[in-house]
This record gives structure tokens, sequence and C-alpha cells, in this order.
């Protein structure tokens, strides 16, 4: 099925460090959401955004809606060996109940 | 907090048998989500229901059905398991007709068909 391209797609960092990835689509999204998940759990929400341009905080974590309504960013500031797991971005799409996923990225923070 | 509840995260049945996987959430969310997710595959659809009774096939609903009695109650049903249904199966709610809203997962039902 359709997923939305998530990069990078696995990455080891530095405790302390800073993190980043984004998420892109072919199509427009209204609404972007990013959620964490660790091994044999379910998703968490993380952040939920509406509007493009938005710039939205939990925590160490930001998350922006692209201008072009196209993609989305998360930021992970300080990172922390808890923060490992996977990250995937998602959005419903529009006029449907279907939800589109991403391909998640892997993060491994080092100690 | 949304809370969405899955009765059983771990199950191992035996192939033919019929398995029942119990979700439960307590947002009164129109709208609740059967998906599985394996390994290099994703989340993949297998049914979702927009209000009591009413239910609408995913991608993948071949091999399963769902019932929803009462709005906080979603149910998948496994009528004769088999091997290739062994995978984790993650529940979801979310709130309104108009889709724009967040999706919130419940912790998964991991389960093992021998």
């Amino acid at each position: 099925g359709q997923q939305l391209n998530q990069s990078p797609q696995s990455m080891f960092i530095q405790e302390g460090e800073d993190v980043s990835m984004n998420c892109t689509s072919s199509s427009i999204f209204n609404t972007w959401l990013w959620y964490k998940q660790d091994p044999g759990e379910g998703p968490v929400l993380l952040i939920a955004l509406y509007k493009a341009g938005e710039l939205t905080s939990n925590g160490r974590l930001t998350a922006q809606f692209g201008i072009t309504r196209k993609d989305s960013f998360l930021n992970i500031s300080a990172s922390i060996p808890s923060d490992v797991g996977i990250y995937f971005c998602a959005g419903p799409t529009s006029g449907t109940y279907k939800y589109i996923f991403g391909t998640g990225t892997r993060l491994k923070v080092l100690a | 907090d949304v809370k969405v509840t899955q009765s059983s995260r771990y199950l191992v049945k035996r192939t033919g048998e019929k398995v029942f996987l119990e979700c439960v959430q307590d947002m009164d969310h129109e709208n609740m989500f059967w998906y599985r997710q394996d390994p290099g595959l994703g989340l993949r659809l297998i049914y979702f229901s927009y209000d009591v009774k009413m239910k609408e096939k995913g991608d993948i609903p071949e091999g399963y059905s769902v019932s929803r009695e009462k709005k906080e109650r979603f149910s998948l049903i496994l009528e004769s398991a088999s091997t290739n249904q062994t995978s984790m199966y993650l529940c979801a709610s979310s709130l309104g007709v108009a889709n724009t809203g967040e999706l919130f997962f419940g912790e998964g039902s991991r389960l093992t068909v021998l």
C-alpha cells in the first residue's frame, strides 16, 4: 500500500546530540502525526500538526508541518537512551477513513 | 488521556482455532480500526468501523471479520487461524467524521499461530 517516505531509515547518535528526521509525500496532507514505537509495543502519539508552517513542541521534541503540506519534520534535542525506538509519521487521507504511514526511522542512542 | 486497551498482549493459538481480539476505547471515538504490523510491510488496515454496527473492509480483510456492538468496543475475529496470520495486531481509534484527527493506538496483541 501507499507509504510516506521517511529519512533517514536508521541512525546511531551519541547521547546528548540533536536528531532530525523528515517525512515526505507526493500528495498534500492536512494533518501530520508523529509516533514513537518501542519493540513489542503499540505506537504512541507524540505530536499532531494541523496547519502548514506550524511548529509544535512536546518536551524535547519539536515537529513542523511543511509549507508545501507535502512534508513534515521531527527534531529531538539532547537525546537520551530512552529515545531509542522507531519513529514514524502518519496522515489521514482526505475524504476517506484511511491513514497513510511512514516507513519509519529507527533511532539508536549510544550512551 | 485517550486510552485504547487491547484485551490480550500475547496469544498462542493452533491452526484452525477461532481467535477473538478485543479492543476498548474510553474517549467516545466514532472511528475504530484494526491493523496488522509485520516487519518490512508496515501497518496494514484490516477493517475499520465508523459507527456502531457499521464496518468497512480495509486493505487485507481476507480471513478476518469484525464486530462493533457498542461504540467503545471493536472486536477482531479470526474464524480459523492460519500460520500466516501470525503477527502484531494493533487497534486504534479516532474522533470525528472528517477524519482529520489524531489516531490513538492500543498496546498491541502479538498473535502466534502454530
